[in-house]
């Protein structure tokens, strides 16, 4: 079992909801990221978190933003989505050395956008 | 620019026989490589990494991969494949030269391992 928990696994929205996917991890990692993925296809990097605050956004359109409530939490608001959108969306968070610790994914919320 | 390739979309091996998933990479600096692997409808699950030091890695579930500075490679390995190893494999990179706290993947490669 994932140690990073995403919810909901599952999600259909039409283009005019708004609606909002959460991660939360217990491991007492300080960095957190947002991923796309399309089937078949590597994960693309979205936001990146570190200590709380935005440290990268991979120029996302701004229908969607991020929420770093605190440490354990991470949220994805996401309004005025296209069919396009749909997607496996991916958290996944790191140790205090980025740069040598591995990333932690949760399962993913698989998005679907009418 | 760091980048990663994967030049094979599928590799097929039949049980019991070894495996090899290969991946190149290209940095500026120390390059920290990763191997992880997702099943269906999963995450992705980190298998092993390589940092500094011996240039065989061992990880999870019988995985290893070796470190070759030289041809710029990391290819990922296992002795003896199971039908459980069918799944999809990423290779990735960061960059100690720069690139900040970006993870770079490869492009993926579908494992298939059958009786």
């Amino acid at each position: 079992d994932t140690e990073v928990t995403q919810t909901p696994k599952h999600l259909v929205m039409g283009m005019t909801n708004k609606k909002s996917l959460k991660c939360e991890q217990h491991m007492g990692h300080r960095a957190m990221y947002w991923y796309k993925q399309k089937a078949k296809k590597p994960p693309e990097l979205m936001f990146v978190y570190s200590y709380e605050k935005l440290s990268i956004n991979e120029s996302v359109p701004s229908r969607f933003s991020p929420e770093c409530p605190n440490s354990s939490l991470l949220n994805l608001h996401l309004h005025a989505l296209q069919p396009e959108d749909s997607a496996l969306y991916l958290c996944a968070s790191s140790g205090p050395s980025s740069y040598n610790s591995p990333l932690h994914f949760g399962n993913g919320t698989r998005l679907t956008v009418t | 620019a760091q980048s990663v390739a994967q030049p094979e979309d599928q590799v097929n091996v039949a049980e019991g026989n070894p495996l090899t998933v290969k991946c190149t990479y290209s940095v500026s600096g120390n390059p920290y490589l990763f191997w992880y692997v997702q099943y269906p409808n999963r995450g992705l699950q980190f298998l092993l990494k390589y940092i500094t030091g011996d240039n065989l890695v061992k990880g999870s579930y019988g995985f290893e991969a070796e470190f070759n500075k030289s041809q710029t490679s990391f290819h990922l390995k296992k002795p003896s494949a199971l039908v459980s190893d069918s799944a999809l494999y990423f290779c990735a990179v960061r960059d100690g030269g720069g690139g900040g706290n970006k993870l770079t993947f490869g492009t993926g490669t579908q494992l298939k391992v059958e009786l």
